[in-house]
């Protein structure tokens, strides 16, 4: 149980291009979704907070406009990287908090984003 | 204040041997201490994780340790095997922040056989 998964696993785009990044919850309801952003041999930085059906709480320093999310459903979070550059070239995590056990968050395995 | 400081950076093991990884953190209002691993090009998995009303939480191999007065956790890798080789990451959060994870730097850890 508590599987996440995420689409495409990788993705090579030019730059200028957007690309959509979609995360589900297949087995559980998730009314919170977490998007993450990890470079080589470092730590976890989390982006922003993803609630069902409101606004996304962006972490200071990330730009909304660049990064938009959307959580249309309790199953699903999409994070849109729009007119990509090779500085956003980097792995993509989500994850889903699950109600119980308390506060227990599972996570997706990646997106591979290569802008060239 | 919302630090976790993870240590050390990189571990290396030889099989059979005793892992451990220690975090330390500052908020005391954080409820919840979660240990991910994490294999090169996957995303992180959860481990153990321990609430602060205990002091210690065993599963398998795997063992918190928490002290609570030194605002400390430790994960302990009993037997440690090749297979254990990967990147372990230290948490914390608080409830009242919907679940937000502060995670630590990350141990790089390498068992030798």
């Amino acid at each position: 149980g508590a599987v996440v998964s995420q689409h495409p696993s990788w993705v090579i785009c030019k730059s200028g291009t957007s690309v959509k990044i979609e995360c589900r919850s297949l087995d559980f309801q998730a009314t919170t979704m977490f998007w993450y952003r990890q470079f080589p041999k470092q730590s976890l930085m989390l982006m922003a907070t993803s609630n069902e059906g409101s606004k996304a709480t962006y972490e200071q320093g990330v730009e909304k406009d660049k990064f938009l999310i959307n959580h249309a459903s309790l199953t699903l979070s999409t994070l849109t990287v729009t007119s990509a550059h090779p500085e956003d070239s980097s792995f993509y995590i989500c994850s889903a908090r699950s109600l119980l056990p308390y506060n227990e968050q599972f996570f997706g395995p990646g997106t591979r984003l290569t802008v060239l | 204040q919302q630090q976790v400081k993870q240590s050390p950076q990189s571990l290396i093991v030889q099989k059979g041997g005793i892992s451990i990884i220690n975090c330390a953190y500052e908020n005391t209002a954080f409820d919840y201490f979660p240990w991910y691993q994490q294999f090169p090009g996957k995303g992180p998995a959860l481990l153990i994780a321990i609430r602060p009303d205990v002091s210690e939480k065993k599963e398998g191999r795997f063992t918190i340790s928490f002290n609570k007065s030194a605002k400390q956790f430790s994960l302990h890798i009993m037997d440690s095997q090749p297979g254990d080789s990967a990147t372990y990451f230290c948490a914390a959060s608080m409830g009242n922040q919907g679940g937000k994870l502060i995670f630590g730097q990350g141990t790089e850890l390498s068992v030798k056989p």
